[in-house]
């Protein structure tokens, strides 16, 4: 089985301040994880992704985020929030399953939201 | 092409019509997944092919849903009988070959369905 739970459906930040966005998995198999952003009316972009290197993995646009395998968590930070950085955040688990072939499971999201 | 395109952009059709919506994948890219959006929510897997074969469609909704990759390079979601519970965006990824589960998916700016 595999499931990702995104903590925060919506996360305020004042521009400047720092950003925190958690996601924690579950997986049968060593998994994947990946953060995408999706900006209105734009397509899915990868901002980072863990496949079983370093656990403190760096991203796009100064995101990072860090794989804590005991706490099953995959939490996004960011040291300093800009105002283009108000978007959706996807958080996403993948693996393989029984069968051999991948399987890729989405978090409902977390809406940035960061004020001026 | 540079990346994974989707088309048309945007579908209106009146309930019980069939849809048919297409995704160009990137050149060279195996795998190829469908994922539904609904409004506020993150993607929905729905099926995943690897080249012309489709490995898993379990996330199709119904027996109106249909997909086929018959050349292993572009895809066509058919919805037949159109609901307006199949209001949605309807996104197409593709990636790399080799270990699937491992690499990340380039995503198509999606296809706007909605039945009115």
């Amino acid at each position: 089985a595999q499931s990702v739970t995104q903590l925060d459906s919506h996360v305020s930040v004042s521009e400047g301040t720092p950003v925190l966005l958690r996601c924690n998995y579950s997986s049968s198999y060593s998994p994947s994880l990946f953060w995408y952003v999706q900006h209105p009316n734009k397509g899915l972009q990868l901002l980072l992704k863990y496949t079983s290197a370093a656990t403190l993995v760096k991203g796009i646009n100064g995101f990072e985020a860090e794989f804590k395998k005991s706490e099953t968590s995959f939490h996004l930070t960011k040291p300093s929030a800009h105002m283009s950085d108000a978007a959706e955040y996807f958080c996403v688990v993948s693996g393989r399953v029984s069968g051999g072939y991948q399987k890729v499971t989405f978090g409902i999201g977390t809406k940035l939201q960061v004020i001026p | 092409g540079a990346g994974v395109s989707q088309s048309p952009r945007y579908k209106v059709a009146k309930r019980g019509q069939d849809v048919a919506l297409r995704c160009d994948p990137i050149s060279g890219h195996v795998s190829l997944f469908w994922y539904q959006q609904a409004l506020g929510q993150g993607p929905e897997f729905l099926t995943y092919f690897q080249n012309e074969a489709q490995l898993d469609k379990s996330g199709l909704p119904s027996d109106r849903f249909f997909a086929e990759r018959p050349e292993g390079s572009v895809s066509t979601l058919k919805i037949q009988r159109t609901q307006q519970e199949d209001s949605a965006v309807y996104l197409c990824a593709s990636s790399l070959p080799g270990q699937v589960y491992s690499y990340e998916q380039y995503f198509g700016p999606g296809t706007r369905l909605t039945v009115t």
